[in-house]
């Protein structure tokens, strides 16, 4: 399991205040994905990155931004502008931009706003 | 745009039943699709994907285009089937939609 990790595992944050989740891989994986777990909603993409140094929006990307200055990690910072932050943050890696390669879990982070 | 819709929420079936879990897309494409499925206090993972044509712990999942569905199948459930399990289809840039997800339970 430790090929992907995340942390911290639990984040508290006040409201107005950005903070940033962390996402390293040692898989030596070209794409990197972050996705925002709500219940009853499933996965929705938030950024993804097919390689360094480039980056795409998904569907719920306002209040986001990332980068993705080194191939390893992918850091997710949640900004004041994200309306609705608390949520379980899940981040991804696959081997490159094939569209059938199998992506690869970290464990998560939960993000509560005080 | 993709969209991946699992109708089901819930499901519970007995142990040895047969259990099917839906899936259906909305793809203008051809699509790659998978199940993942989440174990009680695991990291979601891969359990099988179209283009692999695999059974995997006795489940299957056959792409039927015409019906644009994609629906994971297992003949005999065990208890151990118990899990959260997420649909998901990869467009052509790799970016991966994910459906809502249906939580089985298998009762002894």
């Amino acid at each position: 399991d430790g090929g992907i990790t995340q942390s911290p595992k639990y984040l508290f944050r006040k409201e107005g205040q950005n903070v940033t989740l962390s996402c390293e891989q040692n898989l030596n994986h070209d794409a990197m994905y972050w996705y925002r777990q709500d219940p009853g909603q499933g996965l929705r993409l938030i950024y993804y990155s097919q390689i360094v140094n480039d980056f795409q929006k998904g569907d719920i990307a306002e209040g986001y931004s990332v980068s993705r200055e080194k191939k390893e990690s992918f850091p997710l910072t949640v900004t004041s502008a994200q309306k609705n932050p608390t949520a379980f943050y899940l981040c991804a890696s696959s081997m490159g931009q094939n569209t059938y390669n199998e992506q690869f879990f970290g464990p998560g982070t939960r993000l509560t706003v005080l | 745009a993709q969209r991946v819709t699992q109708p089901e929420k819930l499901l519970s079936v007995f142990k040895g039943a047969p259990v099917e879990l839906k899936c259906n897309y909305s793809y203008s494409g051809s699509p790659e699709l998978f199940w993942y499925v989440q174990y009680s206090r695991q990291r979601l993972q891969l359990l099988l994907r179209h283009i692999s044509r695999e059974s995997i712990k006795g489940f299957t999942a056959d792409l039927n285009k015409g019906e644009t569905s994609f629906h994971l199948k297992k003949p005999f459930a065990q208890e151990e089937d118990s899990a959260m399990y997420y649909c998901a289809l990869s467009g052509n840039k790799g970016d991966m939609r994910f459906g809502a997800g249906t939580r089985l339970t298998v009762k002894p």
